[in-house]
C-alpha cells in the first residue's frame, strides 16, 4: 500500500513570496489533515478535511493560508504571502474513517523563509 | 479541553538499559491516546495506540505503554534500548466523539554508546 505523498520535500523563499505544498493521502483515505512543525515543537494541526468538507480549520491563518480538497482526494496548501515565522515542516496525515483517530503521515515539507 | 503534557524534552539512556517516556493527558471524556516516533527527516511513525480496550498496550519495536485512568497516564517503555531508537517521541490524544487531535511537544530520545 502506498503511503502519503507529498512534494516537494524542501523549498526555500524569500518572505513575502507565495508557495504552495501538495499532499496525495492513501487511497481511499476520507480524513486528510495538515499541520506545522516549528523546529523543537511538536506538529500543530492547521486543517482537517473530510472528503472535500472542512471539518477544523480554527488554527489556520486564514490570512495568508487556504487549503483546498476539491475532488475529496489530494491537497493543496498554499501560504501567500510567506513571513520569515512560517518556517517550519509542514505535514500531510490521512486516515480511513473506519480507522479513525490512526492518521498516516507523509514525509513533511521543509519550508525556509528567508 | 484536551491537553498533552510530555514531562520531558530530553531523555538519554545507554545502549541495553530500560526506556521510559512520561506522558499526561487531560481529557472530559475517555480519550484514544497514541505515540509516534519521528526519526530525523522521516514522516511521524504510529508505534502503538490506546482506544479503551486492554490497559498495556503493545507496539512495535518492543514498545509498550500503560493506561492509567487514576494517574491520568500513558507512559512509553521498552525494555532494552536500541541505538536505532534515537528519535523524537511524541504522544497525542484523541477525544473520539469530535476527531481534535493534540500533539504534546515531544521527547527527544538520546541513546548512548
Amino acid at each position: 500500500e502506498a503511503g502519503v505523498a507529498q512534494s516537494p520535500r524542501y523549498k526555500i523563499i524569500e518572505k513575502r513570496q507565495s508557495v504552495a505544498f501538495w499532499c496525495n493521502p492513501i487511497s481511499g483515505h476520507a480524513t486528510l489533515y495538515w499541520y506545522q512543525q516549528i523546529l523543537g515543537q511538536g506538529p500543530k494541526l492547521l486543517i482537517q478535511f473530510q472528503n472535500n468538507g472542512v471539518v477544523d480549520d480554527s488554527q489556520l491563518p486564514k490570512d495568508r493560508f487556504s487549503a483546498e480538497r476539491l475532488k475529496g482526494v489530494d491537497s493543496t496548501l498554499k501560504i501567500q504571502p510567506a513571513k520569515l515565522e512560517d518556517s517550519a515542516v509542514y505535514l500531510c496525515a490521512s486516515s480511513s474513517l473506519a480507522g479513525r483517530n490512526i492518521q498516516y503521515f507523509g514525509a513533511g515539507t521543509r519550508l525556509s523563509v528567508l | 479541553a484536551q491537553s498533552v503534557t510530555q514531562l520531558d524534552s530530553h531523555v538519554s539512556v545507554s545502549e541495553g538499559t530500560p526506556v521510559l517516556l512520561r506522558c499526561n493527558y487531560s481529557s472530559s471524556y475517555s480519550p484514544s491516546l497514541f505515540w509516534y516516533v519521528q526519526h530525523p527527516n522521516k514522516g511521524l511513525q504510529l508505534l502503538l495506540k490506546y482506544t479503551s480496550a486492554a490497559t498495556l498496550v503493545k507496539g512495535i519495536n518492543g514498545f509498550e505503554a500503560e493506561f492509567k485512568k487514576s494517574e491520568t497516564s500513558f507512559h512509553l517503555t521498552k525494555p532494552s534500548a536500541h541505538m536505532s531508537d534515537a528519535a523524537e517521541y511524541f504522544c497525542v490524544v484523541s477525544d473520539p466523539w469530535d476527531d481534535k487531535i493534540i500533539f504534546g511537544k515531544g521527547t527527544r530520545l538520546h541513546i548512548l554508546p
